[in-house]
């Protein structure tokens, strides 16, 4: 079946450090791969995705490699933002396929 | 970026209580999902919603819940007779192509 893995959190950084949220899944297929970030009080926004082995996603200098033979999406920043704050979320779809989730990783960056 | 709305943004119920949670999704757009998330837990399958047909359910999806599409536009989640344990934030989506665009969200509470 397919299911999604990710770190506990919650992820404590300063200003300026380097961000990794490691993400592991399970699949039947090919599967799609996305992040998904939810601020406090919101709603999940999509933050970057990819949809085939090899694939980069990147957006607001967050950046996740589709790793087939890893099994692996990890989400990484190069200098993290109080502003990035917030909860990161693994997922996972298929074609026409429900998304599925991981736990969800708390991020807290200090000034 | 594709707009999915929901109303209200917060409802509290009294237990046994019937409710409806509604979504407007973005336009000529057909696969929707529900999802809820239980106050900082994961985000969980309830049902995805094809051409006016369920797709598929989740095991949370008992007979206490149903969807519809009562005028064409709007998606709508009924829980019939609400539980404690129903007290969630519920997000409709609607998938465009590979990804699914979230509403903002409605935080469901049961007294």
């Amino acid at each position: 079946g397919n299911s999604v893995t990710q770190m506990e959190g919650p992820v404590t950084l300063s200003e300026e450090a380097f961000l990794t949220i490691n993400c592991t899944y399970t699949a039947t297929g090919y599967p799609s791969l996305f992040w998904y970030v939810q601020y406090p009080g919101e709603g999940l926004q999509l933050l970057l995705k990819a949809t085939k082995a090899d694939d980069k996603g990147s957006n607001k200098g967050f950046e996740a490699t589709y790793r087939k033979e890893t099994t692996s999406f990890h989400l990484e920043k190069g200098s993290v933002q109080v502003s990035d704050s917030a909860v990161y979320f693994c997922a996972l779809s298929g074609d026409f396929n429900k998304f599925y989730f991981g736990s969800g990783t708390k991020l807290n960056v200090k000034p | 970026e594709p707009e999915v709305t929901q109303t209200p943004s917060h409802q509290v119920t009294q237990m046994g209580q019937e409710v409806i949670l509604r979504c407007v999704p973005i336009s000529n757009h057909l696969y929707f999902y529900w999802y809820r998330q239980i106050l900082g837990q994961k985000v969980e399958f309830l049902v995805s919603f094809y051409n006016n047909e369920i797709s598929e359910k989740s095991e949370i999806f008992d007979d206490q819940f149903s969807v519809e599409r009562p005028d064409g536009s709007n998606f709508t989640l009924k829980i019939r007779s609400t539980k404690l344990e129903d007290s969630a934030m519920y997000f409709c989506a609607n998938r465009v192509g590979t990804e699914a665009f979230f509403g903002q969200g409605t935080r469901l509470t049961v007294v």
